[in-house]
């Protein structure tokens, strides 16, 4: 059965410490592994990664995929208030994406 | 371009009763979802899909039935309501060659008492 494992469930840290939020999937037919921001309504997308060892950043943001191990970290350095969220993995595999349960951050100013 | 739209945005059913969520997009996109999302949760794959006329169940369909009649839109269907399905739904779609970048709609809030 395809899974897709996040940890930890929930995080609270102070603004400006640095976060690792963590997936681990087993899924077949893997394309793609996605990582989801979500506020307050639907998610958005922040990154897709396909091949191992490749850092993705967008700002304060980063990631990378270990194919082999199966795994992926989400880094958030300097947070901010406006991190808070809920943070999903997600794995694309043929026609569909199977998301994790996320980890819900909360950011204390 | 309104992008995916769902209504309605918060309904309250009894146990028993039945309802459409409606799911339109006017992307072109071939692919569609459902999702629901409940409480503290991530969003789990209730049916998918890849073009008009084909559906494909996902992780969690039972109690739920889906057309997929034209591109533009896909109705979710509760068919005899039960307190398991309070929840909020989502509809998202995606491109062909994007899948990845799924466009979500507002969500939907189903309480069922």
């Amino acid at each position: 059965e395809d899974k897709v494992v996040q940890s930890p469930l929930s995080l609270v840290v102070h603004e400006g410490d640095t976060v690792t939020l963590n997936c681990s999937y087993e899924v077949t037919n893997f394309r793609s592994l996605l990582w989801y921001k979500q506020e307050k309504k639907a998610p958005t997308f922040l990154f897709m990664l396909t091949s191992s060892g490749i850092e993705k950043k967008s700002g304060r943001l980063s990631s990378i995929l270990d194919k082999k191990e199966l795994f992926s970290i989400l880094n958030i350095t300097a947070t901010q208030t406006g991190d808070s969220a809920i943070y999903l993995c997600a794995v694309l595999r043929d026609d569909k994406i199977i998301f994790g349960k996320g980890t819900r951050l909360h950011i204390l100013p | 371009n309104a992008g995916v739209t769902q209504t309605p945005k918060f309904r309250i059913l009894k146990i028993g009763q039945s309802m459409t969520l409606q799911c339109t997009q006017d992307m072109n996109h071939n692919y569609m979802y459902w999702y629901r999302q409940d409480p503290g949760m991530g969003l789990k794959l209730i049916y998918y899909s890849v073009g008009a006329g084909i559906t494909d169940k996902g992780e969690v369909p039972n109690g739920y039935n889906v057309s997929r009649s034209t591109t533009e839109d896909f109705p979710l269907r509760l068919e005899l309501a039960a307190p398991s399905q309070t929840s909020v739904y989502f509809c998202a779609s995606s491109h062909l060659d994007r899948q990845e970048t799924q466009y979500f709609g507002p969500g939907t809030r189903l309480l069922v008492l």
